[in-house]
């Protein structure tokens, strides 16, 4: 199975800032990556899909980048509703394993 | 607009089943691959099964496999997880997903139906 490691677990950010978080994959998958947004007792969201396109109603201080094994989610001027926990998640083969996520809170 | 409602969960016991349901709206349900997820309390997102469009393949997650089943009713834009020989590990948030055809990525997500497997 492709694992993921997502880095880091857990960050502290103000409003405004910039932040990034890094995916790594086990293996060479491509593009095969999406991103999702998860706010507290909701469904996840997607965001991006095939590493760097935004899903429909995406703002665009998102940004996805990488391919092979490394991807990074970037997001700009952080906003308020921008706290909560993201994941990767890799669709190269099944099982289509996620990242055990990245939880932004507020510094 | 896009729509999925979870619907059959709840609590049983060791080696009992439950049959999810994922009723959907608002897309082509007959064009779209459907996901179920999972996701434990206070843990992470965990994938579980798929089934293309027109069912003619189903994945698995290994340690599911043998013991759920995947399916879907496409005159109903229905989609089902039937679980048998539940084990305590099972207990999570089951969410079905439709795929962003041609891509395998979850792009719209039900809220979720809870199931615990418990003595």
């Amino acid at each position: 199975d492709i694992q993921l490691t997502q880095s880091p677990s857990f960050l502290s950010a103000s409003v405004g800032d910039t932040v990034i978080i890094t995916c790594r994959a086990s293996q060479d998958i491509a593009s095969y990556v999406a991103w999702y947004q998860q706010s507290p007792g909701k469904a996840p969201k997607l965001l991006l899909y095939a590493a760097s396109h935004l899903h429909s109603g995406t703002p665009s201080r998102f940004r996805g980048s990488g391919f092979g094994s490394e991807f990074i989610l970037a997001i700009n001027s952080l906003q308020p509703e921008d706290f909560a926990t993201y994941y990767c998640q890799q669709l190269k083969s099944h099982p289509f394993t996620f990242g055990l996520g990245t939880k932004v809170e507020i510094k | 607009q896009v729509r999925l409602v979870e619907s059959g969960g709840g609590a049983v016991q060791p080696g009992e089943s439950l049959r999810l349901s994922c009723e959907t709206g608002g897309f082509t349900f007959s064009d779209a691959g459907m996901h179920w997820v999972r996701q434990a309390p206070g843990k992470g997102l965990e994938w579980v099964a798929f089934i293309r469009h027109d069912a003619t393949n189903t994945l698995y997650l290994d340690s599911v496999k043998g013991r759920f089943a995947i399916s879907r009713d496409n005159s109903k834009d229905t989609v089902f997880l039937q679980m048998n020989r539940l084990r305590p590990e099972d207990s999570a948030v089951y969410y079905c997903a439709k795929d962003l055809s041609p891509y395998f990525d979850l792009d719209y997500w039900g809220q979720g139906t809870l199931v615990t497997v418990s003595s």
